[in-house]
């Protein structure tokens, strides 16, 4: 089974610092791990993945995730905030198994991201 | 270039009745998901669809609930009878391939009320 941990619900930074929205993860073999925003009323919109490679991922938006694999973790972060920048955030994970139910993404509960001016 | 598409984008049932929800996958997608998210929680997994056919179904409630993605038109979230417990919001999502590599593409939703 896979699952995704946020250990925030809420994150407060000032407009122009740097943030960090954190989320691990388990799954039995290698992740596929996303990082999506969902404003409020409004669907999630796709910020970033991590397939392989480097672990650094730079997505849209000017967010960028770092992928740890002895920490299974995959933090969100961006080096200046914007008060545009709050949303709820959500970490999600897939494994790479090839059978049709792998295909869903699993959710971790969302971090609610507060940028203060 | 249209995004994933749902419709209602908000629906009040009572008690009962049947609700339906349609999502029109993003042009060129064939893979369709339906995420259920319940108020201060995140998206759940229903179903994943191909054209025509259900690949994997595991997380919808066994009672009530279907859907469908046939060859021509949207794909269809039915909630038959539908209980307060089925308030929630439903996105749909899409993507291009059936690869795990592949980004799923999400639609604004649809938020279900039951008085």
């Amino acid at each position: 089974a896979q699952s995704v941990a946020q250990p925030e619900d809420q994150v407060n930074v000032a407009e122009g610092n740097p943030l960090t929205v954190k989320c691990t993860y388990s799954v039995s073999g290698n992740p596929y791990l996303f990082w999506y925003v969902q404003y409020p009323n409004r669907g999630l919109q796709f910020l970033l993945k991590y397939i392989t490679g480097d672990n650094l991922v730079k997505g849209s938006y000017g967010f960028e995730a770092e992928f740890n694999k002895s920490q299974t973790s995959f933090h969100l972060k961006k080096p200046s905030a914007l008060v545009s920048d709050s949303a709820l955030y959500f970490c999600a994970v897939r494994d790479r198994a090839t059978s049709g139910s792998a295909r869903q993404l699993t959710f971790g509960s969302g971090t609610q991201l507060t940028v203060l001016p | 270039n249209a995004g994933v598409m749902q419709n209602p984008r908000h629906l009040v049932r009572r008690r009962g009745q049947e609700a339906r929800l349609r999502c029109s996958p993003m042009k060129g997608h064939s893979h369709v998901y339906w995420y259920r998210q319940l108020p201060e929680e995140g998206l759940k997994f229903m179903v994943y669809l191909q054209k025509e056919n259900i690949i994997d179904e595991s997380g919808m409630p066994k009672e009530r609930f279907s859907a469908e993605f046939p060859k021509e038109g949207p794909s269809i979230l039915r909630i038959q009878q539908v209980v307060r417990g089925d308030s929630a919001a439903y996105f749909c999502a899409s993507s291009l391939g059936g690869s795990s590599t592949d980004t799923q593409y999400f639609g604004p939703g649809t938020r279900l009320t039951v008085l």
